[in-house]
């Protein structure tokens, strides 16, 4: 079973401050997403990191997969509080087929 | 453009009841789907998946069984449910190595 760690759980932190999610596994994924969910909804992806070392910026987000394809951080900087929700990692399986979600972390950004 | 259907949104089911989940994809063929549950501001459990018709793989033991009797189509059901299987049910598809999209979810409450 491929499984996804996820840390922190939770973030409550500042406006402006900045901040950095970890997704780490013992498995290689052929690709690793990053989502964001808001409450009720379903997630919406936010960047997918394909090659091992890859890096990828969306404004104030920066992603980054592992060298090996085993791990991978996102990285906001100066937070604001639309930044707030949660946020989840997911791993793709070598055969492209199988999605499996870390546990997700719930941030706040406080005004 | 693609478009995947979950219903219903919201259920209330007695324990012991039949449960049955239907979501549907549209503007695509032979999509890979998932069946997710999802705790309260957690991540999301892949409970099942499927590459094609009537292709099923189970990621965990459980009370739920999933079908997909038509390409476009995939259904979660229970003979009786649990109170345990409360929880919140997203349905997702994709092409291969691509990202998911998700349906809106159904909130399913077992009294």
């Amino acid at each position: 079973t491929q499984l996804l760690e996820q840390s922190p759980q939770f973030l409550s932190i500042q406006e402006g401050e900045n901040l950095t999610v970890y997704c780490n596994s013992s498995s290689v994924f052929s690709s690793l997403q990053w989502y964001r969910q808001e409450p009720g909804e379903g997630p919406v992806l936010l960047v997918t990191v394909v090659t091992g070392g890859e890096v990828k910026k969306l404004k104030r987000l920066t992603f980054q997969f592992g060298d090996a394809r085993k791990d991978s951080s996102l990285h906001i900087t100066a937070a604001q509080p639309g930044d707030t929700g949660l946020y989840l990692c997911a791993g793709l399986g070598v055969y492209g087929n199988k999605l499996v979600f870390g546990a997700g972390t719930i941030l706040r950004v406080k005004s | 453009s693609q478009t995947i259907h979950q219903w219903p949104a919201t259920l209330v089911q007695p324990v012991g009841s039949p449960l049955s989940l239907e979501c549907t994809v549209e503007g695509t063929s032979n999509p890979n789907l998932y069946w997710y549950r999802q705790a309260a501001g957690r991540g999301l459990q892949l409970l099942f998946y499927s590459v094609g018709i009537g292709q099923i793989s189970s990621e965990v033991p459980q009370n739920l069984s999933a079908s997909r009797p038509q390409d476009r189509q995939f259904i979660l059901s229970s003979k009786k449910l649990l109170l345990s299987d409360s929880g919140f049910y997203l349905c997702a598809w994709s092409k291969m190595n691509t990202e998911a999209f998700f349906g809106q979810g159904t909130r399913l409450t077992v009294v």
